[in-house]
């Protein structure tokens, strides 16, 4: 069985401020993606990382996977309370949508 | 609105009753998914469809559960005789992968069906 263990399991923080979160796993994966859920809603896809190395950003959020594509890391430069959710990280083999899901990190920005 | 759409929002019920959730993916989305979430936890992949066809059913899916997609657009997914270890958010989700691999492909969540067994 794959399994992602992210971390830390809740981060909160004032805004204006940086923050990393990690997502690793001893398996590795054909594509990682990263997700953000709010409460009573189903996660929406930020990103997705293939290549081993690749960094992505989006905005105020770079992600990276690791190079050798067990692990990811999303980093938020100058965090706003609309950053406020739950960040999951998946795990994909040669099938997207049956990702293995880590348990999230929940943050909190406070103004 | 031309996202996943999930019906109902909300299910309470007593131990031992059935029940059926709806899911309308985006439209000529050829892929279905089905997952199970509980508090504190991320989503647990139990089961997809390929246009009409179910391909693969997760271990979590015991007998009681069943889902369908009969022309290949809405699914349903059937709980019998609910147990309280049933209660949880159910979340379908679809895609329109392109390729043999799925690296590229996307997938949009419904709101969710959130199941509370009394």
């Amino acid at each position: 069985t794959q399994l992602l263990e992210q971390s830390p399991q809740f981060l909160s923080i004032q805004e204006g401020e940086n923050l990393t979160v990690y997502c690793n796993s001893s398996s590795v994966f054909s594509s990682l993606q990263w997700y953000r859920q709010e409460p009573g809603e189903g996660p929406v896809l930020l990103v997705t990382v293939v290549t081993g190395g690749e960094v992505k950003k989006l905005k105020r959020l770079t992600f990276q996977f690791g190079d050798a594509r067990k692990d990811s890391s999303l980093h938020i430069t100058a965090a706003q309370p609309g950053d406020t959710g739950l960040y999951l990280c998946a795990g994909a083999g040669t099938n997207a949508g049956k990702s293995t899901f880590g348990d999230g990190t929940t943050l909190t920005v406070k103004p | 609105d031309t996202g996943v759409s999930q019906d109902p929002r909300h299910k309470i019920t007593k131990r031992g009753q059935n029940v059926t959730f709806r899911c309308d993916p985006i439209s000529e989305h050829n892929r279905l998914y089905w997952y199970r979430q509980t508090l504190g936890q991320g989503p647990e992949f139990l089961t997809y469809f390929q246009n009409e066809a179910q391909l693969e059913k997760s271990r979590l899916l015991s007998d009681r559960f069943s889902a369908e997609r009969p022309k290949g657009s809405f699914s349903t997914l059937e709980i019998q005789r609910t147990e309280q270890g049933d209660s949880a958010m159910y979340l379908c989700a679809s895609s329109n992968p392109r390729g043999q691999f799925a690296t590229n492909e996307k997938l949009f969540f419904g709101s969710g069906t959130q199941l509370s067994v009394l």
